[in-house]
């Protein structure tokens, strides 16, 4: 696609329900990346994958979180009960290379827990 | 662990001004450094790669320089327009090459 496509835009939770994110990136970028974004905060990396290969998910804040990118394109991150402190926009962005030419990132799903 | 620093947090100018934005890194092994406009309710947009051994990138009106031994870099707005209303981020690659790690932007608002 022409961009980084995510879905949905806005996800309300109830505290201790399970929740899906889904990151669609451009069309033949190898490495996706998710951050977190706090109100008022910059974005902090979550995890990075290439390709199928997830190689880095140092960011990721407890067990709670997991991501998957199993052929390679569209990703998911998925939060299992979910707490209020996990309320934040949510980031992908994909790159062409490692270098981070055409690093592109999508419009976010804002996740409130209530 | 890298810390990014943007100054001012905020900043309000009459358009038509040119305004410098300030962003510090404490880890001068950067892979890259990039500056990024974020509107409300949106995603991030790249304004500005800089390579680690580049000084500066310009585009339009805009211009970034980076020293990275003394961790710093800039974005020069010249000539502001309402429309460049937004909060721009500097970011940090490491040298791994993978993750980014952000300031906390500053808020732009050009008054018409």
């Amino acid at each position: 696609g022409a961009g980084v496509s995510q879905s949905p835009r806005y996800k309300v939770a109830k505290r201790g329900q399970d929740v899906a994110l889904r990151c669609d990136p451009i069309s033949g970028h190898v490495s996706l990346f998710w951050y977190q974004q706090a109100l008022g905060q910059g974005p902090e990396f979550l995890t990075y994958f290439q390709n199928e290969a997830q190689l880095d998910k140092s960011g990721l804040p407890s067990d709670r979180f997991f991501a998957e990118r199993p052929e390679g394109s569209v990703s998911t991150l998925k939060i299992q009960r979910t707490q209020q402190e996990d309320s934040a926009v949510y980031l992908c962005a994909s790159s062409l290379d490692l270098g981070g030419r055409g690093y592109t990132f999508g419009s976010g799903t804002r996740l409130t827990v209530v | 662990k890298q810390e990014v620093t943007q100054i001012p947090a905020a900043l309000s100018v009459p358009e038509g001004e040119n305004l410098v934005l300030n962003c510090s890194f404490t880890d001068s092994a950067i892979y890259n450094l990039q500056w990024f406009r974020q509107d409300p309710g949106k995603g991030l947009t790249s304004l500005l790669l800089i390579q680690s051994s580049q000084r500066e990138q310009t585009s339009g009106r805009l211009n970034a320089s980076l020293d990275k031994s003394s961790g710093r870099s800039t974005l020069y707005i010249a000539a502001s327009q309402p429309g460049d209303s937004a909060t721009y981020l500097c970011a940090a690659q490491s040298n791994t090459g993978n993750q980014f790690y952000f300031g906390t932007g500053t808020s732009l608002t050009v008054i018409p």
